[in-house]
């Protein structure tokens, strides 16, 4: 089965400056990835995702995320952080035996 | 509009009264799916169902039963809640690719408490 680990719980940076939020997965077929938005008492929306094809994928919002399959990473990062992507952000993995498995989520704090 | 939606939205209840929390979406998605999301956990699948009839256990699946008679509906049923069963909860749906579940649109969750 797959699973996916996000390495930092809480990331904090300043506005204007790099977001950089780490995901890593282990899946047996070639998965699926996503990464999800969750913004404060609202469900999760798609950011992005990687099916197959270009391993570079761009998002909404203007962050973009890459596929390493030989470092089984999934990194989402975003140039210029604003105010209003203060978020939760997750990770999740699709495999072929119908589950999807999520990350335990990365808080993001822009600082002014 | 397309979406999900989830009821009710606000819950709280006392250990072991049955409830059932409904899940519907207009997309003619064959993929939902129920998760519970607690702090620094994530989101955990406790059931999901790839068409009508065809239900699975997720991650977390004690205490929790699902049915899947319509295509549109997929309600989560609690036979005898118990505290640790109070969490965040979101129904979500998708189309499968190919035997893989897509995006999922998520419902704007169940706050479940459970005294």
């Amino acid at each position: 089965a797959q699973s996916v680990t996000q390495l930092g719980s809480h990331v904090s940076v300043s506005e204007g400056a790099l977001v950089l939020l780490r995901c890593n997965y282990s899946s047996s077929v070639p998965p699926y990835l996503f990464w999800y938005v969750q913004y404060p008492n609202q469900g999760l929306q798609l950011l992005l995702k990687y099916t197959t094809g270009a391993t570079l994928v761009k998002g909404i919002n203007g962050f973009e995320a890459e596929f390493k399959k030989s470092e089984t990473s999934f990194h989402l990062t975003k140039p210029s952080a604003h105010m209003s992507d203060a978020a939760e952000y997750f990770c999740a993995v699709s495999g072929n035996n119908n589950d999807m498995r999520f990350g335990a989520g990365t808080r993001l704090t822009v600082k002014p | 509009e397309a979406q999900v939606t989830q009821n009710p939205r606000y819950l709280i209840t006392v250990t072991g009264k049955k409830l059932t929390v409904t899940c519907s979406q207009n997309m003619n998605h064959e993929y939902m799916s129920w998760y519970r999301q607690d702090p620094g956990l994530g989101l955990r699948q406790i059931y999901y169902s790839m068409n009508v009839e065809v239900t699975d256990k997720g991650d977390v699946p004690e205490g929790y039963k699902v049915s899947r008679k319509e295509k549109r509906n997929f309600p989560l049923i609690l036979e005898s809640p118990s505290p640790n069963q109070t969490s965040l909860y979101f129904c979500a749906s998708s189309f499968g690719s190919g035997g893989f579940p897509d995006t999922q649109y998520f419902g704007p969750g169940t706050r479940l408490t459970v005294l």
